[in-house]
């Protein structure tokens, strides 16, 4: 059984630039979830899918990204106009649906803006 | 706002020691409860998870949960150095299904 798996682990950009991340989740796992973490934070909710349907979505999360699930599976997450407090580390997780799901994390995706 | 707090300390304790981290929630209706370890440059992953008043138990970890004061707890007994990490507190939000995190504590275990 493999594990969240996120692509690119690491992505330096220069001010302006766009970004995307990919997710894959867990194969049963129909939740899939977006965070955003910054070094001595703990990771902050971007936005959450139950199969293809974008069900919630931060309000910190601004108009310059995107994230789209289009066939339930994989999830890309898109920063346009990129910007120098965008750099962090992109956290994908998902679960199964029910009361007693826990979301189970990818390794990341590091972005430096430059 | 929803709110998690946790000491972000460090907390430094004695290999062989209990290390003990703490955490509150402002939401009265949570219902879920759970515990990630993260190591520095890693992701967290999940240790434990908590549903009911009371203590849970995984081997070396004591989870603990108190509805009434918005309190939760994880006891890390026989403490190693390989547990020196950042340990996150978060829970579910009752009314949607993202999860909310707290800052984490950082604990140091010293050998």
């Amino acid at each position: 059984d493999t594990g969240v798996s996120q692509d690119p682990r690491h992505k330096i950009t220069k001010r302006g630039q766009n970004v995307t991340f990919r997710c894959d989740p867990i194969s049963e796992h129909n939740r899939l979830y977006w965070y955003r973490q910054t070094l001595g934070q703990g990771p902050e909710f971007l936005t959450y899918f139950q199969n293809e349907a974008q069900l919630e979505k931060s309000r910190l999360l601004s108009d310059r990204f995107s994230a789209e699930r289009p066939k339930g599976s994989f999830s890309t997450l898109e920063i346009q106009r990129t910007e120098q407090g965008d750099s962090a580390m992109y956290l994908c997780a998902s679960s199964t649906q029910g009361p007693g799901n826990t979301i189970y994390f990818g390794e990341g995706s590091w972005l430096t803006v430059v | 706002q929803k709110e998690v707090e946790q000491n972000s300390g460090p907390l430094s304790v004695p290999e062989g020691a209990i290390a003990s981290l703490n955490c509150t929630y402002s939401d009265r209706g949570s219902q879920s409860f759970f515990w990630y370890r993260q190591y520095s440059g890693k992701s967290p992953e999940l240790i434990m998870f908590i549903y009911s008043n009371g203590d849970k138990e995984d081997g070396r970890f004591t989870a603990q949960l108190n509805k009434a004061s918005q309190y939760v707890s994880l006891l890390i007994r026989d403490s190693q150095p390989s547990d020196s990490a950042t340990y996150l507190c978060a829970v579910r939000d009752p009314y949607g299904q993202n999860f909310v995190f707290g800052p984490g504590t950082r604990l140091s275990v010293l050998p």
